[in-house]
This record gives structure tokens, C-alpha cells and sequence, in this order.
């Protein structure tokens, strides 16, 4: 088991539908992550959240919005996407930008098992 | 951008061996990390390596890092079928480390 907790597991959605994935943690983490991971290749970083605030957005298209309501939830809100969305999406989590001196990228990452996304 | 470059890509070995893997990376770091991941299911971090260290030891992994080269290994000894999965190193891209990027990866499989 996770401690962070992704729902659905699996989603299959047609390129009009709208949905949103949502992941959760309750570790107190201040940082979380969204990332695309197509098969047999390395996730791809697309949004940080750093104390409720989007911190960084690796140009993802539009049709992706992410939202943070609270330090413990992270949802990503999906609209008229493309077969080439179809992916597993991965939720993680970390301590955050002001635990101590140490900066984030010296805080290891804690992953949810993801939401495999078909697009129609 | 890919940061860190596995290599080998895909590694298959029988139970009891050791698994060497092997990244590099392009610009320099603060600190490098590795992760698995089985099929089908999230990241789990491993084990993490600073800058300033040069060799960092947990249970049968033992990572190296060496920043003239850019280049760090992952050894996993004694291994065994569990630890079949994918294997990705991992390195903070910005001034506070929130740009992560991962390497291609390296796919072992452990044969009983």
C-alpha cells in the first residue's frame, strides 16, 4: 500500500467527456506532483504544487488544469483530450520547498500507483 | 528534457547475480536519486546520494556517484525475482529542486 492514495485506478473517457483525477496524501507534505508516464518510458514531470501554489508548469497543454484545494489534495481536471493523452498518471508527494534547509530536491519522492487514462 | 541516461536499457540476469545500472546526467547536481518501479504500479524511492558523497550503501543496493564524470551506478546484489522491475535515477533541475527529471530507465528482470 501507498501513502498516497490515487482514484480511479483506471479511466476510459471520450475526447468531449471532462473528468478529473485526485490524489491524496496525509503525510503533512507542503510539495506535490503530477506526472504522465507512457509506456516503457520515464514519467514526465507537468505541474508542482508548493504550499497550495502552482510552482512550476512544464508547458502543459490547456486541456490539463490542476487544482490544489487544500496541502492534503491534488486533483487534475481533464477536458477534450487526445488519444495521445491516454497514459498513466502519477501523483507524488514530498516534504516541501521550506522543510529545514534542505531543498526539495534533496526529499525523496512518495508515488501513488497511478491512473491508467484511455482516451477514445 | 531528459536529465539522467540509464544504460544499460534492459538487463536480464539470473537470481543470485548482481544487477549493475548505470545514468548520467548533463548539468550538475546537488544530489541524485533512484527509484523502482514494478509494472503497473507507482515509484518507490530507493535511495538518495549527495553531491559530496561518493558512495552510499542500503541493505543489498549500493549506489556511486561521481560528478567529474557525471555519471552514477547502481548495484543491487544477491539479487532476487522480487526485484524485477524498472530502475530510474533521478535529479532535481532547478535552484530548489522541484524540476525533477528521470532517466530512461533500465528494465531488470530476475530469472528464478
Amino acid at each position: 500500500d501507498t501513502e498516497v492514495t490515487q482514484t480511479p485506478k483506471h479511466l476510459v473517457m471520450g475526447m468531449t467527456n471532462k473528468k478529473s483525477l485526485k490524489c491524496e496524501q496525509h503525510m503533512g507534505h507542503r510539495a506535490m506532483y503530477w506526472y504522465k508516464q507512457k509506456a516503457k518510458k520515464p514519467p514526465e514531470l507537468m505541474f508542482v504544487y508548493s504550499y497550495e501554489k502552482l510552482s512550476i508548469n512544464e508547458s502543459v497543454p490547456s486541456r490539463f488544469s490542476p487544482e490544489c484545494p487544500n496541502s492534503s489534495l491534488l486533483n487534475l481536471h481533464l477536458h477534450a483530450l487526445q488519444p495521445e493523452d491516454s497514459a498513466l498518471y502519477l501523483c507524488a508527494s514530498s516534504q516541501g520547498r521550506f522543510a529545514g534547509l534542505d531543498r526539495m530536491s534533496n526529499q525523496p519522492q512518495h508515488f501513488g500507483d497511478g491512473t491508467r487514462l484511455s482516451i477514445l | 528534457s531528459q536529465q539522467g541516461e540509464e544504460d544499460p536499457q534492459a538487463l536480464s540476469i539470473q537470481e543470485g547475480e548482481n544487477a549493475t545500472m548505470n545514468c548520467s546526467y548533463k548539468t550538475s547536481i546537488n544530489n541524485l536519486q533512484w527509484y523502482r518501479q514494478n509494472s503497473g504500479r507507482g515509484l518507490v524511492h530507493l535511495i538518495l546520494i549527495r553531491s559530496n558523497e561518493r558512495e552510499k550503501h542500503s541493505g543489498r543496493l549500493r549506489v556511486t556517484l561521481d560528478t567529474s564524470k557525471k555519471s552514477s551506478s547502481l548495484l543491487i546484489t544477491a539479487s532476487r525475482a522480487a526485484d524485477t522491475a524498472s530502475y530510474f535515477c533521478a535529479t532535481g533541475q532547478d535552484n530548489y529542486g522541484q524540476n525533477f527529471v528521470f532517466g530512461p530507465g533500465t528494465r531488470l528482470s530476475v530469472l528464478p
